[in-house]
């Protein structure tokens, strides 16, 4: 399976880029890998996803490596109410199993 | 508006009972799944289901049964309720390989 690694936690100033970066250095050509966050006591929300190309949405802007190897988050201005724990993950290939690491925890200061 | 619905936002349950926890999504996805979360050991896996009638185990599986009967339906069995079985359980689908991932709110199960 394609195993994520994210740095545990990451700060950033309300306004600011919040970049966050995320390793998996062991994903197949057709995994995908998707970004999540869960604010406390909720469900995770989806924030976007890629498979090679870069991709932006209306929330936040997803860079993946050439080799496919990291993906780094974006979030171009980020307010206070970003701060969550945000997920990189990507499926296995073969058996639809998704797996979530511990995430960041992304603190947006005043 | 995509939807997974779970039936239960809160729940408190007696050591021993046997707990039903039902989750329901209007996408028609093929692909469901059983997450618990707990503080400091982020979504471990618990089941997913593939198909209807079809499961697979996931990371964490012992003390739990699941059941889908439906498409839409899946089902999540606590067959005697243990304290450690106390987290919040979340529930999510998805469509074919390459779609979005969607959760439900999550339901938090003390066991006492």
């Amino acid at each position: 399976d394609a195993k994520t690694t994210q740095p545990p936690s990451m700060d950033c100033a309300e306004g600011r880029a919040a970049n966050l970066p995320c390793n998996h250095s062991t994903i197949s050509g057709n995994e995908y890998v998707y970004w999540y966050r869960q604010i406390h006591s909720q469900g995770p929300q989806y924030i976007i996803h890629g498979l090679k190309n870069n991709e932006t949405n209306e929330m936040a802007s997803l860079i993946i490596t050439e080799d496919r190897k990291s993906s780094t988050l974006i979030l171009p201005h980020a307010t206070l109410r970003d701060t969550a724990v945000y997920y990189c993950i990507s499926p296995m290939d073969s058996s639809y199993k998704l797996i979530f690491g511990s995430g960041t925890r992304l603190l947006v200061r005043p | 508006d995509v939807k997974v619905t779970q039936s239960s936002r809160y729940l408190v349950k007696r050591t021993g009972e046997k707990v039903f926890l039902e989750c329901v999504q209007d996408m028609d996805h093929e692909n469901m799944f059983w997450y618990r979360q707990d503080p400091g050991l982020g979504l471990r896996l618990i089941y997913f289901s593939y198909d209807v009638k079809m499961k697979e185990k996931g990371d964490i599986p012992e003390g739990y049964s699941v059941s889908r009967e439906k498409k839409e339906r899946f089902s999540l069995i606590l067959e005697s309720a243990s304290t450690n079985q106390t987290s919040m359980y979340l529930c999510a689908s998805r469509g074919a390989w390459g779609n979005t991932i969607y959760f439900g709110e999550g339901s938090w199960l003390t066991v006492v």
